[in-house]
């Protein structure tokens, strides 16, 4: 069972573009969450998603940021416009249902330059 | 707003020393707390999961406790190894968000 897989692993953008994170969860896992690590910070939540639906966004910053977890595919954290403090580590997680073990994947580690 | 704290920040033992990481955490209305190990560049490791029933889980070398009342948890690593290097994170699930994350406790084994 492969687990929770997330693409690019490095992304470089520009002040200013997008950038489209993408997580796959683990086989059988409904429940995908987005968290960020800001260098020498702890990690933060950011967004719990099940299939179609936000279940909690409390940690989403307002504006420029946005997740989606289509009923086909992966789920995608998408961020507008990007700035230099958006340089950071995010890591997806999945889990069966919600109150479950969360497994983490190798984190996408975002550079704006 | 729940806050989680772990101390020591860092930690450095020679191999095969016995050490705690103590996990403290503000709102004791839980519904779990992780264990994760994370290495340098690397993703999390999930350790072991704790349900708010619970007093302890172990695996392996690992036994971690949790006494919910007091906002604590401890995690044991036996016969400490030098694999065992790495920062050790404590998290809380306490609603219908996600983990809440102390900033962890940075290991170092020396061999």
């Amino acid at each position: 069972n492969a687990g929770v897989m997330q693409n690019p692993r490095h992304l470089v953008r520009r002040r200013g573009q997008e950038a489209r994170l993408r997580c796959s969860p683990m086989k059988g896992h409904s429940h995908v969450y987005w968290y960020r690590q800001l260098p020498e910070e702890g990690l933060k939540f950011m967004v719990y998603l099940q299939k179609e639906n936000i279940i909690d966004e409390s940690g989403m910053p307002k504006e420029r940021f946005s997740a989606e977890f289509p009923k086909e595919g992966p789920s995608i954290l998408r961020i507008q416009q990007v700035v230099r403090g958006d340089s950071a580590a995010y890591f997806c997680a999945s889990s069966p249902q919600g109150d479950y073990e969360q497994y983490f994947g190798p984190g996408t580690r975002l550079t704006v330059t | 707003k729940q806050e989680v704290t772990q101390i020591p920040a860092a930690l450095s033992v020679p191999e095969g020393e016995n050490l705690v990481l103590n996990c403290s955490f503000t709102d004791s209305a839980i519904y779990n707390l992780q264990w994760f190990r994370q290495d340098p560049g690397k993703g999390l490791t999930s350790l072991l999961l704790i349900q708010s029933s619970q007093r302890e889980q172990t695996s392996g070398r690992l036994n971690a406790s949790l006494d919910k009342s007091s906002g604590r948890s401890t995690l044991y690593i036996a016969a400490s190894q030098p694999g065992d290097s790495a920062t050790y994170l404590c998290a809380v699930r306490g609603g219908a968000d996600g983990l809440t994350f102390g900033k962890g406790t940075h290991l170092i084994i020396q061999p």
